[in-house]
C-alpha cells in the first residue's frame, strides 16, 4: 500500500511570493489533514477535510492560506503572500473512515521563506 | 487553553529502558497519543490510550496514565539505536485525532 505522497519536498521562496503544496492521501482515505510544524515544535492542525468538505479550518490563517480538495482525493495548500514566519514543515496526513486514530503522515514539505 | 509539556531531550544507553514524560492541562482530554518522528519523515502513531485506562502495553512500549496528575509516560524497554527519534505526546477530546494538541517533542538519543 502506497503511503501519503507530498510534493515538493523542499521549497525556498522570498517573502510576499506565493507557494503551493500538493498531497495525495492513501487510496480510500476519506479524511485529509494539513499541519504546520515549526522547527522545534509539535504539529499544529491547519485544516481537516472529510471527502471534499471542510471539517475544521479554525486555525487556518485565511487571509493568506487556502486549501482545497476538489474531488475528495488530492489536496493543495496555498500560501499567498508568504511571510517569514511561514517557514515550517507542512505535513499532510490521511485516515480512513472509522479509523481516525490512525493518521498516516506524509514526509512533509519544508518551506523556507527568505 | 490546552497545553502539553514535554522535556526536550533524553539520552540513554542501548539496552536500557527509556521513559519519556508528558503533562497536559486539560482534564477533559479523552485520548492521549504517542507519535514518533524520524529525521526528514512525518509522524508515526506509536500508541494511544483512552482516559479511563491506567496502562497500555504493546510489545516494548508501555504507556502509563495518571489522570489525577494529568501525567502520561512512554516507556521503551530494551532501547535500540533505531529508537532514536523525536517523540511527541498529544491529546484530544474526542475520537477526531486531528483535533489534537501536540507537545513540542522529546528528542531521544540512544548511545551504543
Amino acid at each position: 500500500e502506497a503511503g501519503v505522497a507530498q510534493s515538493p519536498r523542499y521549497k525556498i521562496i522570498e517573502k510576499r511570493q506565493s507557494v503551493a503544496f500538493w498531497c495525495n492521501p492513501i487510496s480510500g482515505h476519506a479524511t485529509l489533514y494539513w499541519y504546520q510544524q515549526i522547527l522545534g515544535q509539535g504539529p499544529k492542525l491547519l485544516i481537516q477535510f472529510q471527502n471534499n468538505g471542510v471539517v475544521d479550518d479554525s486555525q487556518l490563517p485565511k487571509d493568506r492560506f487556502s486549501a482545497e480538495r476538489l474531488k475528495g482525493v488530492d489536496s493543495t495548500l496555498k500560501i499567498q503572500p508568504a511571510k517569514l514566519e511561514d517557514s515550517a514543515v507542512y505535513l499532510c496526513a490521511s485516515s480512513s473512515p472509522g479509523g481516525s486514530h490512525e493518521q498516516y503522515f506524509g514526509p512533509g514539505t519544508r518551506l523556507t521563506v527568505t | 487553553g490546552e497545553d502539553v509539556e514535554q522535556s526536550l531531550f533524553l539520552s540513554v544507553r542501548e539496552g536500557d529502558s527509556s521513559v519519556i514524560n508528558c503533562t497536559y492541562t486539560d482534564s477533559s482530554s479523552t485520548y492521549l497519543y504517542w507519535y514518533k518522528q524520524e529525521p526528514g519523515a512525518g509522524l508515526q502513531l506509536l500508541t494511544y490510550i483512552f482516559s479511563n485506562m491506567d496502562m497500555k502495553q504493546d510489545q516494548r512500549l508501555t504507556v502509563l496514565l495518571n489522570k489525577k496528575d494529568k501525567h502520561l509516560s512512554l516507556r521503551i524497554a530494551d532501547t535500540q539505536t533505531g529508537d532514536s527519534a523525536i517523540y511527541f505526546c498529544a491529546e484530544s477530546k474526542n475520537t477526531n485525532a486531528g483535533k489534537s494538541t501536540f507537545g513540542d517533542g522529546t528528542t531521544l538519543t540512544v548511545k551504543p
